[in-house]
């Protein structure tokens, strides 16, 4: 069974911050996908990495995929209180299956 | 920009009742999932879709669960007999490739 291990599960900031979330296993993905999700709110996909080493930026995240394609992190900077939310990794198996961690809740305050 | 749209929104039901939960994916798409998150807890895998037929499976989607696509657009869930532990959001989401859609999910709540 692959398990995918994200850290902190709780993250409280002050706007401005910089912070970065992880995600771990030991098993290695086809690909790992990021997503944001808001309570009472379906998942909203915010990038999709395949290769070993990638770095995507978009806007003040960044996200990396390891080398090894086993974890991968995503770092913001100078958060803003609109980066609030639960943000899941999800990592990519047979028939594109995911396999998710338990999410890092992230709150930003003004 | 298209959506996956899921109906309804909340359903209540009795233990032991069927309950069948909609979803339209994105036109285009050709995986079609269902995932479920049990309120503070993870979101899970399901079932995925493909080609009309179902392409894999999780040991939760058991005989009390099926999927169908009846008419060419819609992609629905269905449970036989609701147990208390259904109880859960169920997320519907579409992908042409790696990189879901997903809706904004149904909240099932068994009574």
């Amino acid at each position: 069974t692959q398990l995918l291990e994200q850290s902190p599960q709780f993250l409280s900031i002050q706007e401005g911050e910089n912070l970065t979330v992880y995600c771990n296993s030991s098993s290695v993905f086809s690909s790992l996908q990021w997503y944001r999700q808001e309570p009472g709110e379906g998942p909203v996909l915010l990038v999709t990495v395949v290769t070993g080493g990638e770095v995507k930026k978009l806007k003040r995240l960044t996200f990396q995929f390891g080398d090894a394609r086993k974890d991968s992190s995503l770092h913001i900077t100078a958060a803003q209180p609109g980066d609030t939310g639960l943000y899941l990794c999800g990592g990519g198996g047979s028939n594109y299956k995911l396999t998710f961690g338990k999410g890092t809740l992230l709150t930003v305050n003004p | 920009e298209p959506e996956v749209t899921q109906t309804p929104s909340h359903q209540v039901t009795q233990m032991g009742q069927e309950v069948i939960l909609r979803c339209v994916p994105i036109s285009n798409h050709l995986y079609f999932y269902w995932y479920r998150q049990i309120l503070g807890q993870k979101v899970e895998f399901l079932v995925s879709f493909y080609n009309n037929e179902i392409s894999e499976k999780s040991e939760i989607f058991d005989d009390q669960f099926s999927v169908e696509r009846p008419d060419g657009s819609n992609f629905t869930l269905k449970i036989r007999s609701t147990k208390l532990e259904d109880s859960a959001m169920y997320f519907c989401a579409s992908s042409p490739i790696p990189g879901y859609t997903f809706g904004s999910g149904t909240r099932l709540t068994v009574v």
